[in-house]
């Protein structure tokens, strides 16, 4: 089975800290990317990855960086975190032209961050 | 740019009804569709996809789904509900004709009670 794993399912910071939320996939996938999570909104695509190094901004990038120096690792920094952060976070990923060829996108079961 | 419209945010509906959840999709050439569903506290789980071929689909958990260009449409059905059908429901459009600009757009969800 293909594994989405975030290292921090819940993490409470203080405002102004900068937080880094890690995603790691097991199945060699080109593409991964970072949602937000809030009731009403559904889910929103921050930022999200082709290859290593690679990044395209997503529809609400603001306030948000990632990293990808692996191809199975992409992280996303909030580099001065506010309370309007405060969500959960999923993380994805898939093969390359997979959505293109029937296939899904694959999701970790999330990071609930509060911002206090 | 792709986008996705949920008109209902909350529908209630009695054990053993017919359920239909509604979901209209903007997206420039043949869209690729998705319902997920996502249980309180669980990650997202796919019902179904369409990307071709028949228009209506077989999904699990005995949903189906039928896609009709005319209407830009998607709408999920199940023809009696069940009470641990409650949770969540989000409608996705995604593709990408590039390499590389794969991503999934979703919808601001439908929230499933269901009262005995």
């Amino acid at each position: 089975d293909v594994k989405v794993t975030q290292s921090s399912r819940y993490l409470v910071k203080r405002t102004g800290e900068k937080v880094f939320l890690e995603c790691v996939q097991d199945m060699d996938h080109e593409n991964m990317f970072w949602y937000r999570q809030d009731p009403g909104l559904g889910l929103r695509l921050i930022y999200f990855s082709y290859d290593v190094k690679m990044k395209e901004k997503g529809d609400i990038p603001e306030g948000y960086s990632v990293s990808r120096e692996k191809k199975e690792r992409f992280s996303l920094i909030l580099e001065s975190a506010s309370t309007n952060q405060t969500s959960m976070y999923l993380c994805a990923s898939t093969g390359i032209r997979d959505l293109l060829s029937g296939n899904t996108i694959y999701f970790g079961e999330g990071s609930w961050l509060t911002v206090v | 740019a792709q986008s996705v419209t949920q008109p209902d945010i909350h529908i209630t509906v009695s054990e053993g009804a017919s359920l239909e959840l509604r979901c209209n999709y903007s997206y420039g050439a043949t869209p690729y569709l998705f319902w997920y569903v996502q249980s309180p506290g669980q990650g997202l789980q796919l019902l179904l996809k369409y990307f071709s071929g028949d228009t209506l689909v077989q999904g699990i958990k005995g949903f189906e789904a039928e896609f009709k260009r005319s209407q830009s449409s998607f709408n999920l059905r199940k023809p009696s509900v069940h009470w641990s059908d409650a949770a969540e429901y989000f409608c996705a459009v995604g593709g990408g004709t590039n390499f590389g600009n794969e991503k999934l757009t979703f919808g601001t969800g439908t929230r499933l009670t269901i009262i005995p």
